[in-house]
Formats: C-alpha cells, structure tokens, sequence
C-alpha cells in the first residue's frame, strides 16, 4: 500500500529564510510524486512533480523538490520565502496514472515578518 | 477560465437530510474525483470517475454516493449525513490524454453536519 508522511505538523519561517518540508513515501514501484500548495481558503495547487529522469525537479513559484530512492524522500525547498507562501503544502505520491493519490497530513508553514 | 466550480461553498445541515454536493469543470476531463480533507488526516478519496457511467470507491467511500452522467458533472449525494461527515470537499479533475497528470481542485466546499 502507498503512504506519505510528512514529519512536520507546522513550520515558522522568516521572510527571506530558506525554507525546507519533508516528505517520506512508501510505494512498491516507482513513484510518481507530487507537491501541491492549499492557500487559505483555497482549493490545491500544483507546484511541481516528479515522474522520472533528473532528481531535481522546478516547480512554480521558485520552489524545487529532489527525489532521494535510497531515502525514499521528496523534499520541497525554497531558497527565499515570501510572506505570500504561508500556506498548507501536501506531499502526494501515486502509481503512473495517479487515479488514486495518497495524500499526506500536510505541513502548515507560517512566515513571519 | 478553466475551472472546476463546487456548490456550495458551505453548508450546515442536520442528521439524516439529505444532501447533494455538486461539482463541475469545463475543461472537458475524462477523470474526476472526490476527496474530503480532516485535520491532520490530510486529502483522502472518497470516489472517482474515469469516463461517463464509469465511477469507482476511493478509501473512503462509506456513507457517500456518486454518479456520472454528464462528462462535466460530478455531483456527491450524502444520502443520510452523519456527524462524522462534517468535513472539508473538494473535487478535482484531470485530462488523460497528453502524459498531463495535474490534477485540478475546487474551491471546497466546507459541510456541517449537526
């Protein structure tokens, strides 16, 4: 069975700090992960998503994620936040045709000034 | 604007009254689905759909029912809601032609059920 966890319930950052959630997954085959961003009051966004080839995708927004098999690890980061990042980020991870996601609990990040 | 549209946005209702939420999208995807948010459950599937009259159980199907008539409409019918129902919707839908596999969210749809 597929499962995604994310360690970190909730994350505070200072605008311009770096900014790093973490996402462990477990799946049989090769996985087919994905980070969607939930603004208040917003349904989710696709920031990025990773299927196959470089480890280190882009996404939307300047984020990237890195996909680690040995660690079995999808970790978001930003280089820089800004205050309009605080948001509800889910990790996602699925088989190819993705029909039945696995979502994570989700991290809560607060960006303070 | 591609969109996927759910009404309505928030609904207090009682135990037993029947309900529909509705959701619909004018992208013209084959796939739809539904998914109910809880804190710190994160999203979990309640139903999904692949084509017209084709739909299937998510992990969490019990107490909900779906259908698929029209390919732009994929309405969640709570036959007889219970507290344990109250809880966060959204609907997402998502083309299966062309190696896209971006699923496209709802606003939510925020259910009360007292």
């Amino acid at each position: 069975a597929q499962s995604v966890t994310q360690p970190d319930i909730h994350i505070t950052v200072s605008e311009g700090a770096s900014l790093e959630l973490r996402c462990n997954y477990s799946y049989g085959a090769t996985p087919y992960l994905f980070w969607y961003v939930q603004s208040p009051g917003q349904g989710l966004q696709l920031l990025l998503k990773y299927f196959s080839g470089d480890t280190l995708v882009q996404g939307i927004k300047g984020f990237e994620a890195e996909f680690k098999r040995s660690q079995s690890s999808f970790n978001l980061r930003k280089p820089s936040v800004h205050w309009s990042d605080a948001a509800e980020y889910f990790c996602a991870v699925g088989p190819s045709n993705d029909y039945k996601l696995s979502f994570g609990a989700g991290t809560t990040v607060t960006v303070r000034a | 604007e591609a969109q996927v549209t759910q009404n309505p946005r928030y609904l207090i209702t009682v135990t037993g009254k029947k309900l529909t939420v509705t959701c619909s999208q004018n992208m013209n995807h084959e796939y739809m689905s539904w998914y109910r948010q809880d804190p710190g459950l994160g999203l979990r599937q309640i139903y999904y759909s692949m084509n017209v009259e084709v739909t299937d159980k998510g992990d969490v199907p019990e107490g909900y029912k779906v259908s698929r008539k029209e390919k732009r409409n994929f309405p969640l019918i709570l036959e007889s809601p219970s507290p344990n129902q109250t809880s966060l919707y959204f609907c997402a839908s998502r083309g299966l032609a062309g190696g896209s596999y971006e699923q496209y969210f709802g606003p939510g749809t925020r259910l009360t059920v007292t």
